[in-house]
C-alpha cells in the first residue's frame, strides 16, 4: 500500500516571501501521479499542481513549483511571493494509475496535511 | 460550466440512523469518487463509480455504500450511524480517461450525535 507523509503540521510565512512544504511517499510502483491540493478555510479542495512520475522535469504553475526527487521519494512544494490568499491546508497526494475496460482510474492517497498561514 | 455540487451541505443525525448524501458531477464527467475527511484519520478514499459501476473501493465497513445513476449523479449511504462517522464527505468527479484531474465539491458536513 502507498503512504504519504507530510512532516510539517503547520508552517507560517510572511507575505511576499517563499515557503517550501515537504512531502515524502512510499510506493513500489513506477508509474504514478503526485499532487498538491489546497483546501482553504471554505473547504473547497483545489488542485494546485500535478507531477507525472515518468517526467523528470519539475512541474510549475505560476508561483507554485515542485521539487520531485523520484529516487528519494520526495515531492516538495515551493510557493514564491506568498499571498494572503495562499493561507490554507495543503495536502500532498499520490495516485497509482489503474486500467480496466479500456479506461483508466485511480484513487488519491493523501498525507495528513500542512496548515500554511501567510502573515501580512 | 457548473462545478461539482453536493447536497445537503450540512446534516445532523443521531446514532443508529442512516443517511444519504448526493453528488452531482461536472457535466460530462462520468467518474465520481467519494472521500471521508476527519481530523484524526485525514482524507480517506471510500469508493469510485464509473458508468453506474463501482470500480474501486476503500477500506470501509459495509455500512458505507454508494451507487451511481445513468446521469452520473452519485449517492452514498451510511447505515447504522456511529459517532465516528462524523466527518466532511467530499465528492470528486473526473472525465473518462482523465482520472488524474479530479474536481472536488464543497463537501457535506455530517455530525452524528
Amino acid at each position: 500500500a502507498q503512504t504519504v507523509t507530510q512532516s510539517q503540521p503547520e508552517m507560517s510565512v510572511q507575505e511576499a516571501e517563499t515557503v517550501t512544504l515537504s512531502c515524502t511517499y512510499d510506493t513500489s510502483e513506477n508509474n504514478y501521479y503526485l499532487f498538491w491540493y489546497k483546501q482553504p478555510p471554505s473547504r473547497q479542495m483545489i488542485l494546485v499542481i500535478r507531477q507525472e512520475a515518468y517526467k523528470q522535469q519539475n512541474a510549475t504553475e505560476n508561483r507554485f513549483s515542485v521539487n520531485f526527487q523520484k529516487a528519494a521519494k520526495s515531492f516538495s512544494l515551493k510557493i514564491s511571493d506568498s499571498q494572503l490568499g495562499d493561507t490554507a491546508m495543503y495536502f500532498c497526494a499520490f495516485m497509482k494509475h489503474l486500467y480496466a475496460g479500456g479506461t483508466s482510474y485511480g484513487k488519491l492517497t493523501f498525507g495528513q496535511g500542512t496548515i500554511l498561514t501567510v502573515h501580512p | 460550466k457548473a462545478g461539482v455540487t453536493q447536497t445537503p451541505r450540512y446534516l445532523i443525525k443521531t446514532r443508529g440512523q442512516q443517511v444519504t448524501l448526493s453528488c452531482s458531477p461536472i457535466s460530462g464527467h462520468r467518474s465520481v469518487s467519494w472521500y471521508q475527511q476527519t481530523p484524526g484519520q485525514g482524507l480517506q478514499f471510500l469508493f469510485e463509480y464509473f458508468s453506474e459501476t463501482q470500480r474501486n473501493k476503500g477500506n470501509f465497513p459495509g455500512r458505507f455504500s454508494g451507487r451511481q445513476f445513468s446521469n452520473s449523479r452519485s449517492e452514498m449511504n451510511v447505515s447504522t450511524l456511529e459517532l465516528g462517522d462524523s466527518a466532511l464527505y467530499l465528492c470528486a468527479s473526473s472525465l473518462e480517461g482523465r482520472v488524474e484531474t479530479q474536481y472536488f465539491g464543497p463537501g457535506t458536513r455530517l455530525l452524528v450525535l
